[in-house]
């Protein structure tokens, strides 16, 4: 398997301008998470999918940020405007059930100016 | 809600030497406890995980980590360091009845030649 697929590797993008992160989790994985790292804050989770309904979406920070998954294979994190703030590296990460061990994608850098 | 304390920022050890990478946790039921590694630009991995039985668990690389219930701790180890080993490190939990993860703040392992 490919594991989990993330487009794109890296995003360069002026403030005010809409980003969109793409993942392709692993196939017959059933849950699906997106999250961004930070120095300041860390590894945090943003919204997590399970079987392409979100089911807790607490940690998106704000309206500007949102997530849909419209297929098994396929998941979006969109944010719109986008700000310098938001700058991080966003990851996505798939698993199968309950209690297990969850698979990341390579990540997205996202630099806002 | 769950959550996990790694007290120290960074380890460093000596190629050869044991190391040890500590991990407290906080969850209202039995725990799932898991152990990733990190390195530079480059997605978590999966180490290692405890869900029940013994309570030393042996995972990937030549990793191990001691479950302790009475002190609510999972630190990882190995034996014998090596360089290769450096890398971010992160504890994470998962409380019953969600399939969230709350990650430590990570811990920046240097093994020196």
């Amino acid at each position: 398997d490919a594991g989990v697929i993330q487009s794109p590797r890296h995003e360069v993008t002026e403030m005010g301008q809409e980003v969109t992160l793409r993942c392709k989790p692993i196939s017959g994985h059933d849950y699906l998470f997106w999250y961004r790292q930070t120095m300041m804050r860390g590894l945090e989770l943003l919204i997590y999918f399970n079987n392409n309904v979100p089911i807790d979406d607490s940690g998106m920070p704000e309206d500007r940020f949102s997530a849909k998954m419209p297929n098994a294979s396929f998941s979006t994190l969109k944010i719109q405007p986008s700000e310098p703030r938001d700058s991080a590296v966003y990851f996505c990460a798939s698993t199968r059930g309950q209690g297990t061990e969850q698979y990341f994608g390579p990540g997205t850098r996202l630099t806002v100016t | 809600a769950q959550s996990v304390a790694q007290p120290e920022d960074q380890v460093n050890v000596a190629e050869g030497n044991p190391l040890t990478v500590k991990c407290t946790y906080s969850v209202s039921g039995n725990p799932y406890l898991f152990w990733y590694v990190q390195y530079p630009n480059r997605g978590l991995q999966f180490l290692l995980k405890y869900i029940t039985g013994d309570n030393l668990v042996k995972g990937s690389y030549g990793f191990e980590a001691e479950f302790n219930k009475s002190q609510t701790s999972f630190h990882l180890k190995k034996p014998s360091a090596l360089v290769s080993d450096s890398a971010l490190y992160f504890c994470a939990v998962r409380d019953y009845g969600n399939n969230r993860l709350a990650f430590g703040k990570g811990n920046q392992v240097v093994v020196i030649p």
